[in-house]
């Protein structure tokens, strides 16, 4: 069975802090994506990779940067948190070279006190 | 870049009844038209998907058609039972070698009452 993990279901933390989520897949995929989901607003492409050490914007990178050293692992940091980044960030994996069935991970629900 | 809208944004119907979900993008390079389905608590996956050079297609009870003409595609899922009810969300974005990108839209809360 696929699999997309990613390593906290709940994370509270304060302001200012730093903050680093993490997604692991087994399913050697070379494309890695943040997505950001809130209320009323769907899904928003935060980052994604598309190999080791690669990684592209999204549609609101702002306030995040990525980490992809291994293929299987990519990281979401916030430098500073900040309370408008409560949020639930899903990750999500694809094959080689497409967009096509994305296998989501459980995600992580982020409350930036 | 693209623009995808999404209606109605709840919705309920009766078991047995049948559901339609539609949605609208703005970029006429998208040729790729997906629909996810997250039930409460869990990661959206993905139900069925739609390329542009197909009018329709369908999957046991769910069907997804397309008008590109118009930049239009729909979710229909006919005798809607208790587990249908979950969030749909469709999304558009180009499909070949190195397209990464989709834009979801803001989701739809389908309530199937028993």
């Amino acid at each position: 069975d696929v699999k997309v993990t990613q390593s906290s279901r709940y994370l509270v933390k304060r302001t200012g802090e730093k903050v680093f989520l993490e997604c692991v897949q087994d399913m050697d995929h070379e494309n890695m994506f943040w997505y950001r989901q809130d209320p009323g607003l769907g899904l928003r492409l935060i980052y994604f990779s598309y190999d080791v050490k690669m990684k592209e914007k999204g549609d609101i990178p702002e306030g995040y940067s990525v980490s992809r050293e291994k293929k299987e692992r990519f990281s979401l940091i916030l430098e500073s948190a900040s309370t408008n980044q409560t949020s639930m960030y899903l990750c999500a994996s694809t094959r080689q070279q497409t967009n096509e069935k994305l296998f989501f991970g459980s995600g992580t629900q982020l409350s930036v006190l | 870049g693209e623009n995808v809208e999404q209606h109605p944004s709840t919705l309920s119907v009766q078991e047995g009844d049948s559901a339609v979900i539609k949605c609208t993008y703005s970029d006429s390079a998208s040729n790729y038209f997906p629909w996810y389905k997250q039930e409460l608590g869990k990661r959206p996956q993905l139900i069925i998907d739609i390329r542009s050079n197909v009018g329709e297609k369908k999957d046991q009870r769910i069907a997804v058609t397309l008008n590109k003409t118009a930049k239009h595609f729909s979710l229909h899922i006919t005798e809607t039972q208790p587990e249908d009810s979950a969030v749909y969300f469709c999304a558009a974005g180009p499909l070949g070698a190195g397209s990464y990108q989709l834009t979801f839209g803001k989701g739809t809360k389908l309530s199937v009452i028993p």
